[in-house]
């Protein structure tokens, strides 16, 4: 399996634009999660899914983040408007069942707002 | 909340022995212990997992004694590509919590040669 696949791998926008993350789970994962990393605040959940179904969206810091997961192959993440403060690496990552299975994390996308 | 707490950071010599440490005081009778291992620009990886006792694999040894209330994974004879952030994180054996999936600040490891 080619684990978990994120795009693009770099972002640079403008204040104001709409930015979309992409993400395609491991195959037969029905766990997906998003955080985001940052040097001041570190990894954060933003939010996660069970099975393409939104179960905690507690960490998503405001109204301007948005993600969805239309079938079990692909997630987004949406930031509409981005600003500056949202610049950080942002992570997906997959798991397997419930509780200790381990989680499968991308490569990242690093997000540059200017 | 399972909160986790680790060294900041580590120094070692290649070929030398790390164990890191993580103080999980308040785990829950169904956590597990969950280790992840962080390159620069990468996501992290999972090590090692285990519930009690010793777990070995491959890669590392985890050592969890009888409160569990700290777990220490171990990495025998690091090399200069063992230079990574580690990760310990208390989740969850029957369900996903999300005060379970936090990553604390986690543990800077740099080999030198």
């Amino acid at each position: 399996d080619a684990g978990v696949i994120q795009s693009p791998r770099h972002e640079v926008t403008e204040m104001g634009q709409e930015v979309t993350l992409r993400c395609k789970p491991i195959s037969g994962h029905d766990y997906l999660f998003w955080y985001r990393q940052t040097m001041m605040r570190g990894l954060e959940l933003l939010i996660y899914f069970n099975n393409n179904v939104p179960i905690d969206d507690s960490g998503m810091p405001e109204d301007r983040f948005s993600a969805k997961m239309p079938n079990a192959s692909f997630s987004t993440l949406k930031i509409q408007p981005s600003e500056p403060r949202d610049s950080a690496v942002y992570f997906c990552a997959s798991s397997f069942g419930q509780g200790p299975s381990p989680l499968h994390f991308g490569n990242g996308t690093r997000l540059t707002v200017t | 909340l399972a909160k986790t707490t680790q060294p900041i950071s580590m120094d070692s010599y290649e070929g030398q022995e790390v164990n890191i440490t993580c103080s999980h005081n308040n785990i829950a009778t169904n956590d597990y212990i969950t280790w992840y291992q962080q390159f620069p620009s990468q996501g992290p990886r999972f090590i090692i997992q285990g519930y009690k006792t010793k777990v070995t694999n491959e890669v590392a040894s985890l050592f969890i004694p009888a409160d569990r209330k700290s777990s220490t994974l171990s990495l025998p004879r690091v090399s200069l590509s063992d230079t990574a952030v580690y990760y310990c994180l208390v989740g969850d054996m029957s369900a996903y919590n999300t005060d379970k999936l936090i990553f604390g600040t986690g543990t800077r490891l740099q080999v030198f040669p």
